[in-house]
């Protein structure tokens, strides 16, 4: 089993410039989120999805897009990068929404210019 | 908001006991408390989960008091391997929203 993966490992974006941020499972998970982690910090959640089609907000969703339209993949775009966004990047999926356990990928270690 | 609240840091030395406690003074009834242990460039890892008194698996032991307040993970016989960071996260009865996770504990295990 992968497990949660992200693509890519890292990336250099200049200010401006759009990309997205993958994440795959294969555990038939119907819950998947994003976090960013900065130096010092804990993780904060950026947005969720509880099911295909279902996504909503978390604590930092500014300048941050999501979809789900099937239950195994959950990717997350920046529209307009900014420096701000320079940040690590963690996706994260458990059974259900009750089912607290998360299991995480490796993380996108993501650079703004 | 469930919030978490942890110390900063602690160390220790190979083969002692390791007791990390948070705080979750507003935790709900339907709340379970659920610790991850994070070393550097990789994702948190789940260690254990509870929702009272005590839970014990093959790495450590929650504690959880009759009010569920605070937790402690306990670490029995800390090995160098042990030194990562470690949070507490409470949460999942209510909007995933607030699943949302503190700063964490930095545990250094010395030699």
């Amino acid at each position: 089993n992968a497990g949660v993966t992200q693509t890519p490992k890292f990336q250099v974006l200049k200010t401006g410039q759009s990309m997205t941020l993958q994440c795959a499972q294969d555990m038939n998970h119907e819950y998947m989120s994003w976090y960013r982690q900065d130096p010092g910090m804990g993780l904060r959640l950026i947005h969720y999805s509880v099911g295909a089609g279902i996504t909503d907000q978390g604590e930092v969703p500014n300048g941050y897009n999501v979809s789900r339209s099937t239950t195994e993949d959950f990717p997350l775009r920046l529209l307009s990068a900014a420096p701000s966004q320079t940040s690590v990047y963690f996706c994260a999926s458990s059974p259900t929404l009750g089912a607290n356990v998360l299991t995480f990928g490796a993380g996108s270690r993501l650079t703004v210019l | 908001l469930a919030k978490t609240t942890q110390p900063i840091s602690m160390d220790s030395y190979e083969g002692q006991e390791v007791n990390i406690t948070c705080s979750h003074n507003n935790i709900a009834t339907n709340d379970y408390i659920t610790w991850y242990q994070q070393f550097p460039s990789q994702g948190p890892r789940f260690i254990i989960q509870g929702y009272k008194t005590k839970v014990t698996n093959e790495v450590a032991s929650l504690f959880i008091p009759a009010d569920r307040k605070s937790s402690t993970l306990s670490l029995p016989r800390v090995s160098l391997s042990d030194t990562a960071v470690y949070y507490c996260l409470v949460g999942f009865s209510g909007s995933a929203r607030q699943l949302t996770f503190g700063s964490g504990t930095q545990l250094t295990v010395l030699p």
